[in-house]
């Protein structure tokens, strides 16, 4: 199992929006809508930013939001704010309770 | 208010054993699945083990396969992460999660260190 694809680094400037992108395969990304998305601070334990795809726990901004097309999920934080910089992780299912996280994409605020 | 906190962590020689715990509060922890998820200094996350509510089935990575066990004691409300043969590339902060479904976390603690010395 090869861990999900995501760009290294993405940029933006406050108040622009940012997209990361998470491409896997038929088998897992292409397949389950149970894609979930995490964000990092340094030193920091993750916190869940997504889970199903496009689903936003309580507590989290809807400046945030998930999308999927085939086998490609996307992360899109709208309006940015200096606090969104951290690390963002995606993570899919992928069949019999396993999961696959991505490598993992730093968003720099400028 | 939901916790989970790991303990266990510290330095250990090649082909060693070390046992995690991961203590609950704050939820009804046996109507739940738990994770275990590592990360490796400066490296990204890794999704190590998922155990069923009430420990009947178990799913591991190939990484960690007939090496690490993870198992829970539901009377305890506490996780546990029995590493055996340990390898270098096992150092890592181990993570304990809350699983929904076993399809993603949503509370994680603050992890606990392994270093896989000599």
């Amino acid at each position: 199992q090869s861990a999900l694809t995501q760009p290294r680094s993405v940029s933006g400037s406050p108040g622009q929006s940012v997209t990361i992108s998470c491409t896997g395969t038929s088998s897992d990304v292409g397949y389950y809508n149970y894609v979930s998305w995490y964000q990092q601070h340094p030193g920091k334990a993750p916190q869940l930013m997504i889970y199903d795809v496009s689903g936003r726990p309580s507590g989290v901004p809807d400046r945030f939001s998930g999308s999927k097309s085939g086998n490609t999920a996307s992360l899109t934080i709208s309006g940015l704010q200096a606090e969104d910089e951290a690390d963002y992780y995606c993570c899919s299912y992928a069949g019999s309770y396993t999961l696959l996280f991505g490598g993992g994409t730093k968003l720099t605020v400028l | 208010e939901v916790q989970v906190v790991e303990s266990g962590g510290g330095l250990v020689q090649p082909g060693g054993s070390l046992r995690l715990s991961c203590a609950a509060s704050g939820f009804t922890f046996s109507h739940h699945w738990m994770s275990w998820v590592r990360q490796a200094p400066g490296k990204g996350l890794e999704w190590v083990a998922n155990i069923k509510q009430d420990g009947s089935e178990k799913y591991y990575a190939d990484s960690v396969k007939g090496r690490f066990t993870i198992s829970r004691d539901n009377a305890k409300n506490s996780l546990y992460l029995q590493m055996n043969s340990l390898r270098a590339d096992d150092t890592a902060v181990y993570y304990c999660a809350r699983a929904e479904q076993g399809r993603y976390s949503d509370y994680w603690g603050q992890g606990t260190l392994v270093t896989v010395s000599s």
